[in-house]
């Protein structure tokens, strides 16, 4: 089965500290992404790396960043949390099928900020 | 990029058979139809895929008419466990720097 791991199920912390969500996968899968969701917006795509090193602006990149250093981890980073970013924090990674893709998804961090 | 329209809630019974439309007047040729599960904090779960015509497996059946611009999910007799949001979505399936839209989803309530 493919797992995909994030560093915290719960997380609280202070306005303008620098924040680090971490996530790991273990099946080789190219790609990892990093969403938000909020009640009644659905999943909304922060960023997405398709290699190590290299990284892609999701819908709503403001206020975050991304790191992929090794294959099998990608760090989501808060540089200066702020209250508007309490959210449900999903990590997923996707694999090719026969020519269909396929997201597995990490169990989320829920980060809220004071 | 193809949307998806599928209603915002449903509910039905235990033991009743649930189908959940979705709409994608857009489809590319290209396109694979995805569904997920999601249950309350906790990540989106792969059910099925499909192209066309039918999919079948454990869980769910997918219906993909001819023309491909919408998909029925199938959940045959469903218990509460299966009370959750659902997700439909398209993309291509071999590009694989591409990734997927995701809508609002339908909330599925089962009740006993």
């Amino acid at each position: 089965d493919v797992k995909v791991t994030q560093s915290s199920r719960y997380l609280v912390k202070r306005t303008g500290e620098k924040v680090f969500l971490e996530c790991v996968q273990d099946m080789d899968h190219e790609n990892m992404f990093w969403y938000r969701q909020d009640p009644g917006l659905g999943l909304r795509l922060i960023y997405f790396s398709y290699d190590v090193k290299m990284k892609e602006k999701g819908d709503i990149p403001e206020g975050y960043s991304v790191s992929r250093e090794k294959k099998e981890r990608f760090s989501l980073i808060l540089e200066s949390a702020s209250t508007n970013q309490t959210s449900m924090y999903l990590c997923a990674s996707s694999s090719h099928q026969g020519g269909q893709t396929v997201e597995y998804f990490g169990p989320g961090t829920r980060l809220t900020v004071t | 990029l193809a949307k998806t329209t599928q209603p915002i809630s449903m509910d039905s019974y235990e033991g009743q058979e649930v189908n959940i439309t979705c709409s994608h007047n857009n489809i590319a040729t290209n396109d694979y139809i995805t569904w997920y599960q999601q249950f309350p904090s906790q990540g989106p779960r792969f059910i099925i895929q499909g192209y066309k015509t039918k999919v079948t497996n454990e869980v769910a059946s997918l219906f993909i008419p001819a023309d491909r611009k919408s998909s029925t999910l199938s959940l045959p007799r469903v218990s509460l466990s299966d009370t959750a949001v659902y997700y439909c979505l398209v993309g291509p399936g071999w590009d694989s720097n591409y990734q997927l839209i995701w809508g609002a989803g339908t909330k599925l309530i089962i009740k006993p």
